[in-house]
């Protein structure tokens, strides 16, 4: 079955500081892949996806991923957090054809001052 | 460009009520997606709407219906509400009018926050 795995649940850094979020996805098809941002008591924002080509998509906010087919992997990375990136991070593939999006739990991102 | 809205924002009822949702799509888009997003979980798929038909459902019972109209907004209605129905959820618009994988990006409204008592 498709699934997604974000192992981290809450993850905390400083200001500053470099970050990377990781997602293991499960699918047998090519992925369609999409990162997403939920501040809190809001909807979902979308950071990046990746359809095919480069595997290093750039998205907004100063966003990276890399899609690892290899492993499966669908990171996220930024180089230096900012306060406002405290929120809450899923990844998702599409199940194509009905289209429907699969998530991940969740990763909680806190940043210290 | 007019982005994805939902009524309510927030909404408190009883056990075994009855709910309706409202979504209003992005402008151009065809396609609305459903999500019960329940605290501290990841959005999980209801269904989905396209040309005012069901195209899609996820492990959902069958009190959890829908309506997509003319104009490609949407409702959720959920029959017999249980405690477990406390949850966020989310609509979702999309369009299926071409082949490009940029027609699969889904643009999230901002919710309606549903608490069963």
């Amino acid at each position: 079955a498709q699934s997604v795995t974000q192992p981290d649940i809450h993850i905390t850094v400083s200001e500053g500081a470099s970050l990377e979020l990781r997602c293991n996805y499960s699918y047998g098809a090519t992925p369609y892949l999409f990162w997403y941002v939920q501040s809190p008591g809001q909807g979902l924002q979308l950071l990046l996806k990746y359809f095919s080509g480069d595997t290093l998509v750039q998205g907004i906010k100063g966003f990276e991923a890399e899609f690892k087919r290899s492993q499966s992997s669908f990171n996220l990375r930024k180089p230096s957090v900012h306060w406002s990136d405290a929120a809450e991070y899923f990844c998702a593939v599409l199940l194509q054809g009905v289209q429907k999006l699969v998530f991940g739990q969740g990763t909680r991102l806190t940043i210290n001052p | 460009e007019t982005g994805v809205t939902q009524s309510p924002t927030h909404l408190i009822k009883t056990r075994g009520q009855q709910v309706t949702l409202r979504c209003s799509s992005q402008s151009g888009h065809n396609t609305v997606s459903w999500y019960q997003q329940a605290l501290g979980q990841g959005p999980q798929f209801i269904f989905q709407y396209y040309r005012e038909e069901e195209n899609g459902r996820g492990n959902f019972p069958p009190r959890f219906s829908g309506l997509q109209f003319p104009n490609y907004s949407s409702e959720l209605n959920v029959n017999a509400l249980e405690l477990d129905d406390s949850a966020l959820y989310l609509c979702a618009s999309s369009t299926r009018r071409t082949l490009s994988p940029n027609s699969y990006e889904q643009y999230f409204g901002p919710g309606t926050r549903l608490t069963v008592t």
